[in-house]
Parts: structure tokens; sequence; C-alpha cells
């Protein structure tokens, strides 16, 4: 079965500082790895997704993570975060290689920009 | 360019009424999932669907039905509303796994 944890349900940055969200995930298999935005009152947005290839992916909004399958983790960093990055942030965890496409959560990640 | 739809957005039930939220999308996709989403604990998948007249039961099915007789619509219905049930819900659709999933704006619905 999987899951996911997601490491600090409030994190602050800085306006420009480095933003690091962390993921960690379980998996019997394979995994595929997505995260996700969600601005107030708005359904969830795909960032970037990990399928397979390479393990360093890039997203939208200067957003990117890395699949590192030794530590089980897939992280969500920006270099310099922006007003319009605070938002709620979910990583998500599927067994897609296995063709079952279903997505399971971590509790989120509140991500506030101090100006 | 619809996306996913969902009706309504906002609902106030008295607790055993019934109702269903609808969901739509227009892109033709395979797979399609209903979430709720409640402080603390992400999203948790209700029900889903990986075709036309195909459901299965997620990680929290109970006090919900759904149905999909066409590739477009997914409703989920509650048959006996519970203050539980007190909650947002979401639609999602896909095209396959490694796609990602399309959400919907949400259904938020309270239960008194």
């Amino acid at each position: 079965a999987q899951s996911v944890t997601q490491l600090g349900s409030h994190v602050s940055v800085s306006e420009g500082a480095l933003v690091l969200l962390r993921c960690n995930y379980s998996s019997s298999v394979p995994p595929y790895l997505f995260w996700y935005v969600q601005y107030p009152n708005q359904g969830l947005q795909l960032l970037l997704k990990y399928t397979t290839g390479a393990t360093l992916v890039k997203g939208i909004n200067g957003f990117e993570a890395e699949f590192k399958k030794s530590e089980t983790s897939f992280h969500l960093t920006k270099p310099s975060a922006h007003m319009s990055d605070a938002a709620e942030y979910f990583c998500a965890v599927s067994e897609g290689q296995t063709g079952a496409n279903n997505l399971f959560f971590g509790t989120g990640t509140r991500l506030t920009v101090i100006p | 360019n619809a996306g996913v739809t969902q009706t309504p957005k906002f609902q106030v039930l008295k607790t055993g009424q019934s109702m269903t939220l609808q969901c739509a999308q227009d892109m033709n996709h395979e797979y399609m999932s209903w979430y709720r989403q409640d402080p603390g604990m992400g999203l948790r998948l209700i029900h889903y669907s990986v075709g036309a007249g195909i459901t299965d039961q997620g990680e929290v099915p109970n006090g919900y039905n759904v149905s999909r007789s066409t590739t477009e619509d997914f409703p989920l219905r509650l048959l006996s509303a519970a203050p539980s049930q007190t909650s947002v819900y979401f639609c999602a659709s896909s095209y396959m796994g490694s796609y990602g999933y399309t959400f919907g704006s949400g259904t938020r619905l309270t239960v008194v």
C-alpha cells in the first residue's frame, strides 16, 4: 500500500528565499509521484510529476522536485519565493506503473511568504 | 475548454437528507474519482471509476454511492446525510495515470 508523509504542516519563508517542502513516500512498487498546489477556495492544480526517466523534474512557476529512490523522497523546491507562491501544497503517490491510477495524498503543507 | 465541472459549489443539508453532487468532464478521460478534503487530513479517495459502467470503492466509501453511465459524468450520491459528511468534495479525471489528474473546483457541503 502507498502512503505519503509531508513534514511540516506550515512553512514560512521570506520573499526571495529558498522554498523547500518535504515529501516522503511509501510504495511497494516503483511509484508515480506528483505535487499539486491549491490556492484558497480553488481546486488542485498539478505542479509537476515524476513517472519514469530523469529524476529531477521541473514544473510550473519555477518549482522543481527530485525523486530519490534511496531516500524514498520527492521534495519540492523553488530557488526564490514569490508572494504569489502562498498556497497549500500536496504531495501524492500512485502505483501507476502497475496500472493502478488512484492517487494517495499527504496531509498538505501550507506555505506562507513573508514580504 | 471546461475541464472538470462540479455542481453545486455550495450546499447545506439537514441530517438525513439525500442529494447528488454532479461532476462532468469534457476531456474524454477514462479515469474519474471523488475525494473529500478535511482539515489536516489531505484528500481521501471516496469512489473511483476506470471507465463507463465500472466503479469501485476507495478509502472512505461508507455513506456514498456512485454510478458511471457515460464517460463524461460521474455523480456522487449521499444517501442519508450525516454531520460527519461535512467536507469539501472534489471530482477529478485522468486520461491515464502518468498524466496526473485534473480537478474540479470543489463542492463545499455542510450537514446540520
